[in-house]
């Protein structure tokens, strides 16, 4: 299975900055995930990213407030813009490794963010 | 509509008890897969188990077990001798082929008292 690295793991940030989170997988994937966990919620996908290709958004989130990169097969990074209170969250980077469809998504650790 | 609901929010047991935590959903596909995932403190997701929309059969791995029944379209899931590091957050997935994406039930809550 894919290992994957998230980085950081956890940040306290203040009110209107912004926060870059790194994923990167020891293989070459072609679908990646962000997700985000709000406290004692479930999982909600924010966007789709293949390499190649713009991301693709979710109802509710926008490409202004969450830009992703997605350079490479190996490699994605989500930027959380401008942040508020209410973007205190664990997000979470995920990668379907097979090309099948249904295929099991793995995770990631997570980035645990706190907004003052 | 598209859903999966984990009507358990919270469940405590006393270890080596067993526990059934309930799954059900809503699809419009014919084709569908169904997942459990494991979220312990650490915040990791882990894999458990898929089972696709033609596979009835259950399935027991180990003290884990799941019970598919399409015609409640529930999906349980079964811990028998609970342990202690059963302790975590359980979510029930739902893939869409249609729609190629996840959805995710709100999870449910288990704590293993020793």
């Amino acid at each position: 299975s894919a290992v994957i690295s998230q980085k950081p793991s956890r940040d306290i940030c203040q009110r209107g900055t912004s926060l870059t989170i790194q994923c990167q997988v020891d293989s070459q994937v072609t679908m990646m995930f962000w997700y985000r966990q709000q406290p004692g919620q479930s999982l909600t996908l924010i966007a789709t990213a293949n390499q190649g290709s713009e991301a693709t958004y979710e109802s509710g989130f926008v490409i202004d407030k969450f830009p992703i990169s997605r350079p490479n097969l190996t490699f994605s990074t989500l930027t959380v813009s401008n942040m508020s209170p209410e973007d205190s969250s664990i997000y979470l980077c995920s990668v379907r490794p097979g090309n099948r469809p249904a295929e099991p998504q793995h995770f990631g650790d997570g980035t645990r963010l706190s907004i003052l | 509509a598209q859903k999966v609901t984990q009507a358990q929010t919270e469940i405590s047991v006393v270890e080596k008890e067993d526990v059934t935590l309930d799954c059900v959903y809503e699809t419009r596909d014919t084709t569908y897969y169904l997942f459990w995932y494991k979220q312990p403190p650490s915040g990791e997701l882990v894999f458990l188990i898929r089972r696709n929309s033609f596979d009835e059969q259950n399935e027991i791995s180990g003290r884990y077990s799941w019970n598919f029944q399409k015609s409640t379209s529930s999906f349980n899931f079964t811990i028998t001798a609970s342990q202690v590091v059963d302790s975590a957050v359980y979510f029930c997935a739902l893939y869409m082929n249609r729609d190629d994406k996840i959805i995710f039930g709100k999870g449910t809550r288990l704590h293993i008292l020793p």
